[in-house]
């Protein structure tokens, strides 16, 4: 089965500074790839995602790269402002039919210190 | 996303007592899952459920059950509850298809 791979653990900058934060899966037929985001207390929301025939996706300051061949995708923040601060996952899946389920990392602890 | 809520929003329990975390949606999605979040373990999928006749086990269902009894709704059942089951849990809805799924608020349970 597919296993997602995340780092790092825990990520702290200074504001404005850049963040990056990487994963890698197993699976090379997964073909969807979300980043969720999760506030101190509150539930995990998707932030932005990415599906495999594309190899990067914009979203304001952030975005988000896939290396198909590779089998890794990363989270990039520009710009870094405090309310960034949480903990960030990835995902990935493999889309239709019975499959569709997401894998999720293990997760990124962001701090931006002001 | 006050479409899929969750109740209770906080339990604490005793070793070996049945207990039932409630999960409903009023987005319209086939698709539900629960899942269980531990500090530095991310989020493991226990159950997923992709219309009402469909039940599918994830990679950490041993000790849980569901149900779902409407497509609005699922249930994660702990039949005999132990203290490392002791966690966050939360629900999610995704439509058919449509891989984004919407989580809601979470439960957290403490199992003494």
């Amino acid at each position: 089965g597919e296993n997602v791979e995340q780092h790092p653990s825990t990520l702290s900058v200074q504001e404005g500074d850049s963040a990056v934060i990487k994963c890698t899966y197993s699976d090379s037929a997964s073909n969807y790839f979300p980043w969720y985001k999760q506030e101190l207390g509150k539930r995990p929301q998707l932030i932005i995602d990415i599906r495999s025939n594309v190899g990067e996706k914009k979203d304001q300051r952030i975005a988000v790269t896939l290396n198909k061949t590779a089998k890794h995708f990363s989270l990039h923040i520009t710009e870094t402002q405090p309310e960034d601060s949480a903990v960030y996952f990835c995902a990935a899946s493999r889309r239709g039919g019975s499959q569709g389920n997401l894998i999720f990392g293990k997760g990124t602890k962001l701090s931006v210190k002001p | 996303d006050a479409d899929v809520t969750q109740t209770p929003r906080n339990r604490i329990t005793k070793t070996g007592k049945r207990i039932m975390l409630e999960c409903s949606q009023t987005k319209g999605h086939d698709r539900m899952y629960w899942y269980r979040q531990d500090p530095g373990l991310g989020l493991r999928l226990i159950y997923y459920s992709f219309d009402v006749k469909d039940i599918n086990k994830g990679e950490i269902s041993d000790g849980y059950s569901v149900s779902r009894q409407a497509q609005a709704k699922f249930s994660l059942s702990l039949e005999s509850a132990i203290p490392n089951q002791t966690a966050l849990y939360f629900c999610a809805t995704s439509d058919t298809d449509v891989e984004t799924q919407y989580f809601g608020p979470g439960t957290r349970l403490l199992v003494l």
